[in-house]
């Protein structure tokens, strides 16, 4: 049982470029999010999808696109990265809104 | 809104030796609150969490944590610590309700000293 898994681990990009983080969850959990960590910030949620089919903005969603693709699979597109969006970035399942949320690995993002 | 602070950043104590971990909460009805742990290069893992009945929760790894409405806190506190609880700690706040909200805490470091 993998939980939460996030693809890539490390990617380094150029300012100006788009990429696509992916996440994947196997316990068939109906909530999903997506956080980005920085340096004495805590987490701060990006997007979240309550259910599949549905996706609504966080705290910090400038930036950032996502999709729900199915209940597995929840995305995070950067379509034109910026320095400030170097970050590390983590993706959570919940079973409901209102259950623990289960986290990824994350993914370490530099943008040059 | 809600908000969360952890007032140590850095906390360090020698193996064996007591731990508290301090967690303040702002919120204006009864919170969902968690502890999450980080470790080096690893993604949060739940310690325990708070929804409603007993103040006095326990969770995994011999940690448990008291809610304290009086005094808005959730302090998290384990009797002997060990080298590999050396992580980094969140304290987290959630609307009951809407648990998506989740708030974090800017995180408390963790050191043990043999």
């Amino acid at each position: 049982n993998a939980g939460v898994t996030q693809t890539p681990k490390f990617q380094v990009l150029k300012t100006g470029q788009s990429m696509t983080l992916q996440c994947a969850q196997d316990m068939n959990h109906n909530s999903m999010y997506w956080y980005r960590q920085d340096p004495g910030m805590g987490l701060r949620l990006i997007y979240y999808s309550a259910s599949e089919g549905t996706t609504d903005k966080g705290e910090v969603p400038n930036g950032y696109n996502v999709s729900r693709l199915n209940k597995r699979e929840f995305s995070l597109r950067l379509e034109s990265a910026a320095p400030s969006q170097t970050s590390v970035y983590f993706c959570a399942s919940s079973l409901d809104t209102d259950q623990p949320q289960h986290f990824g690995d994350g993914t370490r993002l530099s943008i040059l | 809104a809600q908000s969360v602070t952890q007032p140590d950043i850095h906390i360090t104590v020698s193996e064996g030796a007591s731990l508290e971990l301090r967690c303040n909460y702002s919120y204006g009805a009864t919170p969902y609150l968690f502890w999450y742990v980080q470790s080096p290069g690893q993604g949060l893992q739940l310690l325990l969490k708070y929804f409603s009945g007993d103040t006095l929760v326990q969770g995994i790894k011999g940690f448990e944590a008291e809610f304290k409405r009086s005094q808005s806190s959730f302090n998290l506190r384990k009797p002997s610590v060990h080298w590999s609880d050396a992580a980094e700690y969140f304290c987290a706040v959630g609307a009951q309700g809407s648990n998506y909200k989740l708030t974090f805490g800017k995180g408390t470091l963790l050191t043990v000293n043999p």
